[in-house]
């Protein structure tokens, strides 16, 4: 099973900013299917990107993901205040799902 | 567009069985280009995906929980159900049903999601 982990735990920042979230993995990932979701509080995840680089319709241009292999970032160029909350990146490898613990990214 | 929404008690009791179904609206369950699953999300923890089905019938389960799930389709009503037996208190969590991309795995559409609380 390949572990997921993300860092920072948490990232205090200011709106404006520039916020960079990290997605390790414990094994090489398939850029297809690496995948970026915010989560605000009391409601379901929304998906950012996939593909590892590709954003899901509807997501504003300062959402930007890279990476390859076992190393992944989730960019977002200049914080909204509607930008502050959790978010996991997710990988599919040999029929089966995992998610890092997520970042916590709040209002500093 | 396309919403997905969560049914099922909200309490159960340790050992008991849960059954959740998912009610998809705005679309059709039956497309060869989506799997249908089931996450959950126990208080204050990340997310942990159960189990997940195409309608045409081919499912995959987390190891972790195969022996304890079923998931089921049911075309004509648009729906998909999840059933998790012999529940404890640590399945107390939210249960999010989604649609899931066929090819590169990612979950596009998310219900609300429904808290279930498993009392001993």
């Amino acid at each position: 099973e390949i572990v997921l982990t993300q860092s920072p735990g948490t990232l205090s920042l200011s709106p404006g900013e520039r916020a960079t979230l990290s997605c390790r993995a414990s094994q090489s990932v398939s850029t297809s299917y690496l995948a970026w979701y915010q989560q605000k509080p009391g409601q379901a995840p929304r998906l950012l990107i996939h593909g590892a680089s590709s954003r899901a319709t509807g997501i504003p241009d300062r959402f930007s993901g890279s990476g390859s292999g076992t190393d992944f970032t989730l960019t977002i160029s200049r914080l909204e205040p509607e930008d502050f909350a959790v978010y996991y990146c997710q990988q599919y490898d040999n029929s089966l799902y995992s998610f890092g613990q997520g970042t916590k990214l709040e209002i500093k | 567009q396309l919403q997905l929404q969560e049914s099922g008690p909200g309490l159960l009791k340790s050992s008991e069985t849960l059954s959740l179904t998912c009610t998809v609206s705005g679309g059709s369950i039956s497309s060869t280009s989506y799997y249908w699953g089931w996450f959950r999300q126990p208080p204050g923890k990340g997310l942990e995906w159960i189990a997940s089905i195409h309608y045409r019938g081919s499912t995959y389960y987390n190891p972790s929980l195969k022996s304890r799930v079923t998931i089921s389709v049911d075309t004509s009503n648009n729906q998909f159900s999840l059933k998790l037996s012999s529940v404890t208190a640590t399945d107390t969590a939210v249960y999010y049903c989604v649609r899931q991309e066929y090819y590169y795995f990612y979950m596009d559409v998310w219900g609300k999601g429904t808290t279930v609380t498993v009392s001993s």
